[in-house]
């Protein structure tokens, strides 16, 4: 059953420190996210990319984040200088269209 | 603005009972929407979906019914195991250029043996 992989599993960064984390989403999908989960809170959407191009983005989504479908394949969420309140698992997610949206595992990310 | 809510944060049911859990949302723009199950440290795996142009899909042990005129969408798991326990996160989207979902705050179950 085709699947969406995320790497690394766990990432911990130092306060200030880029991280990209890398998503390989469902080959035959369109729609691309970022999610992310506080620890204890709901899922929270971060962007969503379509077509090659961000096509909608939350208020968490601010500058110091960044999306890329670089080859086709992947697609990989850039933080530039983390803070601490960064700290969350990260998922994501691809989808057709209508219908369900599949999830990675996720990335555990802590900012110390 | 929580636009999909799940007011019961957790649930405990016994074994081979049914469990509820309910989801309400605001949006009326909403057209599709869905059950996510969540166990700690992994991604949301899907359970169950509905168009708003049905009021009941089911699937197993697992139905969804959608109340539109209440806005309200509510899962039911018949009968219940002890490896359904788990935190259900209810998720909504709509027709748009990014068909995102939205999730709820999540509830977590418990079934005991």
């Amino acid at each position: 059953e085709p699947e969406v992989t995320q790497t690394p599993s766990h990432q911990v960064t130092q306060m200030g420190q880029e991280v990209i984390l890398r998503c390989v989403p469902i080959s035959n999908h369109l729609y691309f996210y970022w999610y992310r989960q506080i620890l204890g809170q709901k899922v929270e959407f971060l962007v969503s990319f379509y077509n090659n191009e961000i096509s909608e983005k939350s208020e968490i989504f601010d500058d110091q984040f960044s999306v890329e479908r670089p080859d086709g394949s992947n697609f990989t969420l850039k933080i530039r200088s983390t803070k601490l309140e960064d700290s969350a698992m990260y998922f994501c997610a691809s989808r057709t269209g209508y219908g369900e949206a599949f999830f990675g595992q996720g990335t555990r990310l802590t900012v110390v | 603005d929580q636009q999909v809510k799940q007011n019961s944060p957790s649930l405990s049911v016994q074994e081979g009972r049914i469990s509820i859990l309910n989801c309400d949302y605001t949006n009326s723009m909403f057209d599709y929407f869905l059950w996510y199950k969540k166990y700690p440290a992994e991604g949301p795996t899907f359970l169950i979906s509905i168009s708003s142009i049905k009021d009941k899909n089911e699937d197993g042990r697992f139905t969804v019914f959608l109340n539109k005129s209440a806005k309200h969408l509510s899962l039911h798991i018949v009968p219940s195991q002890p490896g359904d326990s788990a935190v259900y996160f209810c998720a909504a989207s709509a027709v748009d250029s990014s068909y995102k979902l939205i999730f709820g705050s999540g509830t977590r179950l418990l079934v005991r043996p």
